[in-house]
């Protein structure tokens, strides 16, 4: 119940391309998604996030898709450039508890 | 502001020492948590304090413990090494606690040979 499924667990695609990860939870009680994105020797750091309460978010060339009634949500990269070479993770939390991660995707943009 | 720090970055001990890596939150956060991070395992939570007081703890045997100071900064410390300790130790801190966003650290890298 306290698990994220994140998949794929590594992805590679062509400069230009669409990169979609996805992430699934059980616990209905989750109430923030958030994505985090962590370059080599760094922590991760905040990307983009989510409340059940939209189905979709958009920052930039990065949008959160997100399905309640599935309890799935995923990450687009659209235009997907060899910058966004990083290893990306999904969250699931709910305040005053502790976030759950997913395991990780590792994202590979070829020029 | 300046970001959440972490001492040391990197750190090599053998087994059956103890060890304290340090984190300073971003300023005015209250909340700071500690995971340890392996290519296995991915990003496990190891506990949060929040005002001096541990407010969640993840699954990790008595061996890791922490603290916090009245300034928010926090302290974790493992005892009794095992090889097995070998990881990323990141810290994060929140205005308030674990559901938001999370600030993370550079890390403190653990070898234990």
């Amino acid at each position: 119940q306290q698990q994220v499924k994140q998949s794929p667990q590594s992805l590679i695609v062509q400069k230009g391309g669409i990169s979609i990860i996805n992430c699934a939870y059980e616990n209905t009680a989750f109430d923030y998604f958030p994505w985090y994105q962590q370059f080599p020797g760094k922590g991760p750091a905040l990307l983009i996030a989510i409340r059940p309460d939209v189905s979709e978010k958009k920052e930039g060339r990065f949008t959160i898709s997100f399905n309640k009634s599935a309890k799935q949500f995923s990450l687009h990269i659209m235009d997907s450039q060899p910058g966004d070479s990083a290893t990306y993770f999904c969250a699931a939390g709910t305040g005053g508890f502790k976030t759950i991660f997913g395991a990780g995707t590792r994202l590979f943009v070829k020029a | 502001k300046a970001g959440v720090t972490q001492t040391p970055r990197y750190l090599i001990k053998t087994r059956g020492q103890q060890v304290t890596l340090s984190c300073s939150p971003i300023s005015g956060h209250r909340s700071v948590s500690w995971y340890q991070q392996t290519p296995g395992q991915g990003l496990q939570f190891l506990f949060e304090y929040f005002s001096e007081t541990q407010r969640n703890k993840g699954n990790f045997p008595g061996r890791f413990s922490g603290r916090q100071f009245s300034n928010s900064r926090s302290e974790m410390n493992v005892s009794t090494l095992e090889l097995g300790d070998s990881a990323l130790y990141l810290c994060a801190s929140s205005l308030e606690g674990l559901g938001e966003t999370q600030y993370f650290g550079p890390g403190t890298r653990l070898l234990v040979l």
